[in-house]
């Protein structure tokens, strides 16, 4: 079956710009998390959803970052006024939820520059 | 809070020779340990993970871990590498936390390249 996709793969903006990144989870994960990889690091988390709610957007840096998944299934996360600083893949994993262990499965991420 | 190190932040090695890459984490509760690979310009891919039991795991690509809870240690090995295994390789834990979720917590990455 199809796995997690992310558009674009590439981003390129300027500085004071705002910009969308878009997450589609694997068909029935009721879990999707976002996660920003700057270069040379591992990923660090962002936001996780749980259905439609945010349950977790702890690692979001500021409030110029705002993620919604209004159906429950999509995602985007959004970034106002990007700065240089921002310029990292922007990764998603979905999974399903339950109160065992379960998998997060991951896209393919977002590649965006700041320039 | 949990973290992650990973001290080697890039490995050669010679094909068909064998690998360790070590990870060592910090947690005040009981954690999930994984490690997973990225190969470039892809996402991550998990290799394999240790939820409970058996302290020896093994995963896809003949890659095995061995939890080491007094050492607090999830290194992984391989006894022979090949070249399609050059790739970035992160170790990560995750908690249950009381959100309902389990984010994970990644180290730095080891970049493991494999030199015909």
């Amino acid at each position: 079956g199809a796995g997690v996709s992310q558009t674009p793969s590439n981003k390129v903006t300027e500085k004071g710009k705002y910009v969308e990144l878009r997450c589609d989870p694997i068909s029935g994960h009721t879990a999707l998390y976002w996660y920003r990889q700057s270069l040379g690091q591992g990923p660090e988390f962002l936001i996780y959803f749980q259905g439609t709610g945010a349950a977790d957007d702890s690692g979001l840096p500021n409030d110029r970052f705002f993620a919604v998944r209004p159906e429950g299934s999509v995602s985007t996360l959004k970034i106002q006024r990007t700065e240089r600083g921002d310029s990292a893949m922007y990764l998603c994993a979905s999974s399903q939820w339950g109160t065992q262990y379960n998998e997060q499965f991951f896209g393919p991420g977002t590649r965006l520059t700041v320039l | 809070a949990q973290s992650v190190t990973q001290l080697d932040s890039q490995v050669p090695v010679f094909e068909e020779a064998p690998v360790e890459l070590r990870c060592n984490y910090s947690s005040s509760v009981s954690v999930y340990l994984f490690w997973y690979v990225q190969y470039p310009n892809q996402g991550l891919q998990l290799l394999l993970k240790y939820l409970s039991g058996s302290t020896l795991v093994k995963g896809i690509n003949g890659f095995e871990a061995e939890f080491n809870k007094s050492q607090t240690s999830f290194h992984l090995r391989k006894p022979s590498v090949h070249i399609s295994d050059t790739a970035e390789y992160f170790c990560a834990v995750s908690v249950w936390s009381n959100f309902g979720n389990e984010k994970l917590t990644f180290g730095t990455g080891t970049r493991l390249t494999i030199i015909p």
